[in-house]
């Protein structure tokens, strides 16, 4: 059964830094494509970014480039999202989500919220 | 404001069938696959349709996808009060190099 599962957020102060985990489990994580996504509280679905599977690929969404790197370790299953300058409207559930092709979410987590705030 | 067009409601009675459009451009839906996913309150989403028409295992085929060059539409039949959720478009974006997301379309069964 694939299994992804976010750790790691929490609240942090506009401008500071926070890490996110996804650990995958149930597939070959390292022949898939993964991307985070993500929601503000009320509002709808904004994508954030991916990665291919041998990280030679990743592409940002603009209102994070610069900012957020992601990244994985295929040796450990695991899929990460580093969020530096934090921003109120950062602020959101913060989704993985498996890739069968860009766009074709498969798989989702269930989510790990973020909340900025001073 | 979002790459993809929805319109932020829709509604229909039991049995109904509904039509949720999301109208794109060229660099998106003209040009790439249209997906749609589901999503319940408190809820992570779910993939609803992908490649434009085609349902993954599990998903009734009261569902159905349709693309016409740069807009797609979700087309839910014999509608039931399960149906209710949030119903999202996606795209690749060529010109954005990410993926595109409609605003959202709230369903009610009335």
């Amino acid at each position: 059964e694939v299994q992804l599962v976010e750790s790691g957020g929490g609240l942090v102060q506009p401008g500071g830094s926070l890490r996110l985990s996804c650990a995958a489990s149930g597939f070959t994580f390292s022949t898939y494509t993964m991307n985070w996504v993500r929601q503000a509280p009320g509002k709808g679905l904004e994508w954030v970014s991916f990665i291919s599977s041998s990280s030679n690929t990743i592409y940002y969404a603009d209102s994070v480039k610069g900012r957020f790197t992601i990244s994985r370790d295929n040796a450990k299953n695991s899929l990460y999202l580093q969020m530096n300058s934090l921003r109120d409207e950062d602020t959101a559930i913060y989704y993985c989500a498996r890739d069968q092709a860009p766009g074709w979410h498969d798989y989702w987590g269930q989510g790990t919220l973020v909340t900025v705030s001073s | 404001q979002s790459v993809l067009t929805q319109p932020p409601s829709a509604s229909g009675t039991p049995g109904q069938r509904v039509i949720i459009p999301c109208s794109g451009s060229t660099s998106n839906i003209g040009s790439n696959y249209v997906y749609w996913y589901q999503q319940f309150p408190g809820m992570a989403p779910r993939l609803l349709i992908y490649r434009n028409n085609q349902r993954p295992s599990g998903v009734p085929d009261r569902f159905s996808g349709s693309k016409s060059g740069t807009s797609a539409s979700l087309a839910i039949s014999g509608l039931r009060s399960e149906d209710e959720a949030d119903y999202y478009c996606a795209a690749w974006d060529d010109s954005l190099s990410g993926v595109v997301f409609g605003g959202g379309t709230k369903l009610t069964v009335l």
